[in-house]
This record gives structure tokens, sequence and C-alpha cells, in this order.
């Protein structure tokens, strides 16, 4: 399996300030045929299910703000938030759906600092 | 707009098979590949596997050989069962679209004890 290791695994920003998470992969998801990288972001909030955020490592999925940004390669990425807002708060996932079995990073918790 | 909703029992006992159905509303399941995953209470997201609407499976291995995913498109359905289930497998259960999981259902809690 492609084991997915997400730092940090929480996160204090403050109100309009830059958040950034990261994540590497075991092994690369990155697909040379079509050179795409297998890789999404995800955002959930208590009591409800995951939200796709981003796709193909740096596609913003419709209807995702455009402060939300992926970005990365290979074996390492990164989710950037340009300006905190309150509603950002959450547990962010990446996960690879290259291997064999399509795994999801640890989580790492968002919060306002 | 697409909409998944999970549907089955809440109890399952320890030994049997816990069986969930996910039904899609305002579109067709005949396209699109449809997966399961699972939450257990406070932890993090374990793919359980897909299925695609050529019928075709993928499981994750630690579980495949108690997996089941199988497709009613008359129905416009899709369904899991997990067999010799345990207290591990007690879990918020949810079904969702494609392999970058884009439509997710609200999830369902199954909780395994006798």
């Amino acid at each position: 399996d492609i084991v997915m290791t997400q730092s940090p695994d929480s996160l204090a920003v403050s109100l309009g300030e830059r958040a950034t998470i990261n994540c590497k992969s075991s092994q690369t998801v990155l697909l040379s045929s079509n050179n795409k990288n297998y890789l999404a972001w995800y955002q959930q909030k208590p009591g409800q299910p995951p939200k796709l955020l981003i796709y193909w490592a740096s596609t913003r999925e419709s209807g995702v703000p455009d402060r939300f940004s992926g970005s990365g390669s290979g074996t390492d990425f990164t989710l950037t938030i340009s300006s905190l807002q309150a509603e950002d708060v959450a547990v962010y996932y990446c996960q690879q759906y290259f291997g064999t079995s399509y795994t999801f990073g640890q989580g790492t918790k968002l919060e306002i600092k | 707009q697409v909409q998944l909703q999970e549907s089955g029992p809440g109890l399952v006992k320890p030994s049997e098979t816990l069986s969930l159905t996910c039904t899609v509303s305002g579109g067709s399941i005949s396209t699109y590949y449809w997966s399961w995953i699972r939450q257990p209470p406070g932890k993090g997201l374990e793919w359980i596997g897909y299925i695609y609407y050529s019928g075709s499976t993928k499981y994750n291995p630690s579980l495949k050989s108690r997996v089941t995913i199988s497709l009613d498109t008359s129905k416009n359905q899709f369904s899991l069962e997990l067999s010799s289930v345990t207290a591990a497998d007690t879990a918020v259960y949810y079904c969702a679209r494609n392999l970058e999981l884009d439509c997710w259902g609200q999830g369902t809690l199954v909780t395994v004890s006798s």
C-alpha cells in the first residue's frame, strides 16, 4: 500500500493568514503516461461527510473558493489556504487514488489562533 | 444534482454480515465509479473499495477477503457486504462517487456489538 503522511497533525493560524498542509506519499502517484498526479484533498467539518476540494493534485473542484489551492508532484504535495476564514476550521485529508488501495493521510486539524 | 443516501441496520452482531445500500438520486448509476469509505468514531478515513458501472470491482487488500460490492442498476443503487464483522468494524460508513470522491452520502453509523 502507498502510505500517505500529512504534516503537521494540527495547525493554528490567525484569521486572514496563510495555512499550509503537507502530504507525502511513500511512492509516486504520478502516472507518467498522462502526467497526472492521482492525489485529492478533502475538508471535513464535525458531523459532516468529507468534501472534495482539490483533485489531480491541483484542480479545484467546482464551487470551492479560490483561496484553496493544491500543488506538488510525484510524492510531495501541499494544500494552501491563502487567507484563512472562520469557516475553514476543519480536518483536512489528502488521498491517493493511484495504488492498489486508495489510502488517506491521517488528517490535519486546522484551528483559529 | 446527484445525491447519495446510505441505508441499513445500525447494529450488527459480531461474526455476522454487515449490509448497506447506497441509493443514488438525481443521476444515473450507469456511469462513474461508486465507492465505499468508512471512518471509525474519532478516527481517520479508510477506503473500502469501488464498483465501476460495468461491474468491475476493486477492494482494499486488507478487507478483500470479507468485502463484496454490488450494483443494481434497476434501482439505481449499489451495496456493500462485509462479512465476519468484529468491534473493529464499528464506523460511520459512507458511499461516494468516483475515484476522487466528488460526491458523498451523509454516512451511517454501524455499531458491531452483541
